[in-house]
């Protein structure tokens, strides 16, 4: 239980392109998932909360119009990176919330696999 | 704003032993919740061991464990019997409940990489 799947497990793209990303809890509904972005060898930091059916959270720093979040159901939120640039190059990973009650309890968060993004 | 700080970039034993990765962290909240996390090569993060503030009682994984000290802001890993498939990076991470006001998603020490030696 608690897969939480991602899609393109690798994408490259031309700089000024735009890319999005698919987040998808495959055995429970999320009503909140996230958005970390990964340097290499570095720490996940967090980029946005997404909230089913409501405007995503960002953190300091993310600009909003360049990663646009849509959370349309209660199992797949999106990230799409508008008008890539090679500094966006990273790889992304999304999380799902599990809900109350489920598998190692409330609030535990699952994440799927990951997004290298490259942009050339 | 939380703060998690993994002190060790990186430790390495041999097969079989025992390895405490140690994790301190700052918060003024009084409820939150902290996990480990492993990362092996294939970047897959994978929840190791969820500790809930409020609870006294260490938790505890099979060969994993925690030593959480609320008062000092401690929350090491003891991984006993160690495996080669335990070799990953291991982060560290605080978050607050869901509701508590603010943002709650995870916040992550730097990370410890463990190397498991045959």
């Amino acid at each position: 239980g608690a897969v939480v799947s991602q899609h393109p497990s690798r994408v490259i793209c031309k700089s000024g392109t735009s890319v999005k990303i698919e987040c998808r809890s495959l055995d429970f509904q999320a009503t909140t998932m996230f958005w970390y972005r990964q340097f290499p060898k570095k720490s996940l930091m967090l980029m946005a909360t997404s909230n089913e059916g409501s405007k995503a959270t960002y953190e300091q720093g993310v600009e909003k119009d360049k990663f646009l979040i849509n959370h349309a159901s209660l199992t797949l939120s999106t990230l799409t990176v508008t008008s890539a640039h090679p500094e966006d190059s990273s790889f992304y990973i999304c999380s799902a919330r599990a809900p109350a009650g489920v598998y190692l309890g409330t609030d535990t968060q699952y994440f799927g696999p990951g997004t290298r993004l490259t942009v050339l | 704003a939380q703060t998690v700080t993994q002190s060790q970039p990186e430790m390495s034993v041999q097969e079989a032993e025992t390895v405490t990765l140690s994790c301190t962290y700052d918060t003024s909240e009084s409820n939150y919740y902290l996990f480990w996390y492993k990362q092996p090569p294939s970047r897959q993060m994978i929840l190791v061991i969820r500790q809930e503030a409020y609870k006294q009682q260490n938790a505890t994984e099979n060969r994993f464990s925690v030593n959480f000290q609320k008062a000092a802001k401690s929350f090491s890993l003891k991984i006993s019997d160690s495996q080669l498939g335990d070799t990953a990076m291991y982060f560290c991470a605080f978050m607050k409940p869901a509701g508590g006001g603010g943002a709650d998603g995870l916040t992550f020490g730097k990370g410890t990489h463990l190397i498991i030696q045959p």
